[in-house]
């Protein structure tokens, strides 16, 4: 899978956008970008995740570029709950009978504030 | 649905105990795995498993022993406990989603601290 690369930490304003970069230069054409969160030591949580589009759930908005060399997650108003760490995991296309595998690096903090 | 559970969520051990860790998920899912946590890091794979009576090793197999025996159920074995595995170990499930993508959904953890 390929790797991701994330700044270390981030903050955001309640009530702002948080946007959340990726780089993930060496993603091949049957690889996913997904994301998730941990927040305080809890388990990690499921945000979103894409291929090739932009997507938008309840939670987020995912922005692939054309190229799928990086991507951006954008929480559009930022609450004191989203502090979190968020991962951004590249990952192949799941198969029947092939193993469910997700790669975590060491993710961005997300530090909302009032 | 309760999702996926772990017992116990605390544990402390004296380095060579053995103990077992729970994980068992409602949700019908064929995938399971184990993950732990240290503290400043990601998650790193342990074992996983496609399906009951199938496993496999991740990343930092050494020390841990799971087996499958049926669909809900993915117990994580420590065989002689060290103080290297102290960690938070989270225990994670997902369908199996033909020629897609699927999500893992986690457990909330157990916190080992080995003496």
């Amino acid at each position: 899978d390929a790797k991701t690369t994330q700044p270390p930490s981030m903050d955001c304003a309640e009530g702002r956008a948080a946007n959340l970069p990726c780089n993930h230069s060496t993603i091949s054409g049957n690889e996913y970008v997904y994301w998730y969160r941990q927040i305080h030591s809890q388990g990690p949580q499921y945000i979103i995740h894409g291929l090739k589009n932009n997507e938008t759930n309840e939670m987020a908005s995912l922005i692939i570029t054309e190229d799928r060399k990086s991507s951006t997650l954008i929480l559009p108003h930022a609450t004191l709950r989203d502090t979190a760490v968020y991962y951004c995991i590249v990952r192949r296309i799941v198969w029947p009978g092939t193993a469910s595998k997700l790669t975590f690096g060491t993710g961005t903090r997300l530090q909302v504030t009032l | 649905n309760a999702g996926v559970t772990q017992t116990p969520k605390f544990q402390v051990l004296k380095t060579g105990q053995s103990m077992t860790l729970q994980c068992a998920q409602d949700m019908n899912h064929e995938y399971m795995s184990w993950y732990r946590q240290d503290p400043g890091m990601g998650l790193r794979l342990i074992h996983y498993s496609v399906g009951a009576g199938i496993t496999d090793q991740g990343e930092v197999p050494n020390g841990y022993n799971v087996s499958r025996s049926t669909t809900e159920d993915f117990p994580l074995r420590l065989l002689s406990a060290a103080p290297s595995q102290t960690s938070v170990y989270f225990c994670a499930s997902s369908y199996s989603v033909s020629g897609g993508s699927d999500t893992q959904y986690f457990g909330p953890g157990t916190r080992l601290t080995v003496l």
